[in-house]
């Protein structure tokens, strides 16, 4: 089955920094890359998604690259604010007609005022 | 609307009791999804609903039950449960068939089994 490896498990930058947190697959057919953000106590909710006809997909200070070669993509957050602080899950799907998402263990955001 | 709602918040019960988790969305997905998130780890699958039938259940033991009753609800019937059992329950949604795959996810009721 698939298996996602997610780095780093936390991270801590400045305000006003970026962060990059990165995520490895392993099933080809995976084709549909969610990044969930949970804050603590609250549902993950979906930020940012790509599919794998996409190289990269931006949506304001959020950026999601993927590199189908290296079957590997990462989540950019630029210009960090403290309320960026929480868990990100990435997770990675074979998409239509699979309902099974398969997610990293999650990095833990912390951005320092 | 991307909402999905979930009741209980909390629910507090014994080994020997039985209650019931529920979910509804208005937002015409035809797949529901039942997740199990223990502290600091990523949601777990546990049921997956396709068009009120169930499609994937992920070796879940029978102390929970399942039921979708109609395309906007989901229940999680539970029964025996164990401390172990203890976490946060999440409901989620998506479309079927349009090639939109994103995942909704409710608020969640935190289980602790006393």
């Amino acid at each position: 089955g698939e298996n996602v490896e997610q780095h780093p498990s936390t991270l801590s930058v400045q305000e006003g920094d970026s962060a990059v947190i990165k995520c490895t697959y392993s099933d080809s057919a995976s084709n549909y890359f969610p990044w969930y953000k949970q804050e603590l106590g609250k549902r993950p909710q979906l930020i940012i998604d790509i599919r794998s006809n996409v190289g990269e997909k931006k949506d304001q200070r959020i950026a999601v690259t993927l590199n189908k070669t290296a079957k590997h993509f990462s989540l950019h957050i630029t210009e960090t604010q403290p309320e960026d602080s929480a868990v990100y899950f990435c997770a990675a799907s074979k998409g239509a007609g699979s309902y099974q998402l398969t997610f990293g263990k999650g990095t833990k955001l912390s951005v320092i005022p | 609307d991307t909402e999905v709602t979930q009741t209980p918040k909390h629910l507090v019960m014994g080994m020997t009791n039985k209650k019931s988790l529920k979910c509804e969305q208005h937002m015409g997905h035809r797949a529901m999804y039942w997740y199990k998130q223990k502290a600091k780890k990523p949601p777990e699958l546990m049921f997956v609903y396709s068009y009120e039938k169930l499609s994937i259940n992920e070796s879940v033991p029978s102390r929970f039950s399942p039921e979708c009753p109609n395309s906007s609800l989901l229940n999680l019937h539970l029964h025996a449960l164990q401390p172990e059992d203890s976490a946060l329950y999440l409901c989620a949604s998506s479309q079927v068939g349009t090639g939109r795959h994103e995942q909704y996810f409710g608020p969640g009721t935190r289980l602790t089994v006393t």
